[in-house]
């Protein structure tokens, strides 16, 4: 069976600043995506971020990046230059390539970002 | 664009009542999620489906059902709903191949009193 396991529960960080968030997983698949997910208070669950297992460079977008270390099943989010917008919590989420097409979600880290 | 929709955003109700919330994707997605999301904590997948006339239950137990008669149309009900089903109920769809990515809809939140 899969986990996704976020261990931070809370972080907050200084406007401007920049921020790493965690996320261990387990798998013994070798085909699958990992994501990051954010949702602001009261808002809609967006995608954050995306990462293929099977390639090696690290996704970007924008001020979002991953440190995606397979063998190690980490896969955490940095966020540089965080700007009060983006308070909220974030979830790491993992899916198979094929078989249930069930998406494993963590339990998420609520981010503050502080003026 | 990706497009989901959830009906009713908000609602009140009393216990014992039959309650349906409503999900719609414009995306042709086959897949479709309900999740239920206490506010703040994490999701619990309580239904899936594969697509039309196919449904299967998550990992949560609910005394919810679901339906999937059109591509687009994804429906929760509760037959009798009671205090403990107050939470946040978020639908999602995917395609699979590609990219992925699940898109969320806004949610009901549901009390019932």
């Amino acid at each position: 069976a899969q986990t996704v396991t976020q261990s931070q529960p809370e972080m907050s960080v200084q406007e401007a600043e920049t921020v790493t968030l965690s996320c261990t997983y387990d798998t013994s698949e070798s085909n699958y995506y990992l994501f990051w997910y954010k949702q602001p208070p009261s808002r809609q669950m967006i995608l954050v971020i995306r990462q293929e297992a099977y390639k090696q460079q690290n996704a970007t977008e924008n001020r979002f990046s991953v440190n995606f270390q397979k063998a190690a099943k980490s896969f955490s989010l940095k966020i540089s230059d965080s700007q009060l917008g983006d308070t909220a919590m974030y979830f790491c989420a993992f899916t198979l390539t094929s078989g249930t097409y069930k998406y494993i979600f963590g339990t998420g880290t609520r981010l503050k970002v502080l003026a | 664009e990706a497009d989901i929709y959830q009906t009713p955003r908000y609602l009140v109700i009393g216990t014992g009542k039959k309650i349906t919330l409503e999900c719609s994707q414009t995306m042709g997605h086959d897949k479709m999620y309900w999740y239920q999301q206490d506010p703040g904590m994490e999701l619990h997948l309580i239904h899936y489906s594969y697509g039309v006339n196919s449904t299967e239950k998550g990992d949560l137990s609910s005394e919810s059902t679901v339906s999937r008669i059109r591509t687009e149309h994804f429906p929760l009900t509760l037959e009798s709903a009671r205090p403990s089903h107050t939470s946040q109920y978020l639908c999602a769809s995917s395609v699979a191949g590609g990219i992925y990515e699940q898109y969320f809809g806004p949610g009901t939140r549901l009390t019932v009193t």
